[in-house]
């Protein structure tokens, strides 16, 4: 089976940093993505690992280490508009499947 | 920028009703995804399209059937509808040209929200 753990919750205040971790145990793996979900919203894209290492795109970077089968979202100068569901997904190797973890509701607070 | 479309956005049908939910991907994407989502739960993967063919399918019920048309747009049919089948149900396209590689920027629909009485 499919397991994607990450923390339920995080609480956080402005101006900080936070990381957002995600284990996985897949039957095959291609690459590890993150969305961001405000309540009541869609998903958005933030960012994806293919490879191990450390991709920035802007306040937010990702890490995977597919030897650990471990990633994290790390958000930096974090924003009231941060707060949000954050959601790791991997992808079932070279297929159009994905698995979602069960998501960290993120709590930015002034 | 076009986005991707889905209707109705809301719905309430009754049990053992049948309810079809439509999807309009961003044009020239190439794959649609159909997700779950109950309350306080993750998106779970129902079932994906590649060049109108069915692709993969995850955790779809056998009540539950989807398909993709020759425009792309693509149609989840839903039949026998039980209580537990209220959620959200997203609609996500992408392509070989979304994000960084292949196929891995998912682009989501606004989801319609399906009540069953």
């Amino acid at each position: 089976g499919q397991s994607l753990e990450q923390p339920s919750e995080v609480t956080a205040v402005e101006g900080a940093i936070v990381q957002i971790n995600c284990t996985y145990q897949t039957s095959g793996f291609y690459g590890l993505s993150w969305y961001q979900q405000h309540d009541g919203g869609a998903p958005t894209f933030l960012s994806y690992n293919g490879l191990d290492g450390l991709e920035e795109t802007g306040r937010f970077s990702s890490f995977l280490s597919r030897s650990d089968s471990y990633g994290y979202l790390l958000l930096q100068e974090l924003q009231m508009k941060d707060s949000a569901s954050y959601f790791c997904a991997v992808r079932e190797a070279d297929f159009n499947k994905f698995y979602f973890g069960s998501g960290t509701k993120l709590n930015v607070k002034p | 920028a076009a986005g991707v479309i889905q209707s109705p956005r809301h719905l309430i049908k009754e049990k053992r009703e049948t309810a079809t939910l439509k999807c309009y991907p961003i044009p020239r994407h190439d794959t649609v995804y159909w997700y779950q989502q109950g309350p306080g739960q993750d998106p779970q993967f129902l079932i994906s399209f590649y060049e109108k063919m069915q692709s993969d399918k995850g955790s779809i019920p056998d009540r539950f059937s989807a398909q993709q048309f020759s425009d792309y747009h693509s149609e989840l049919n839903m039949s026998s509808l039980e209580l537990g089948d209220s959620a959200l149900y997203f609609c996500a396209s992408s392509s070989k040209l979304s994000g960084t590689e292949n196929h891995n920027e998912q682009f989501f629909g606004p989801g319609t929200r399906l009540t069953v009485l």
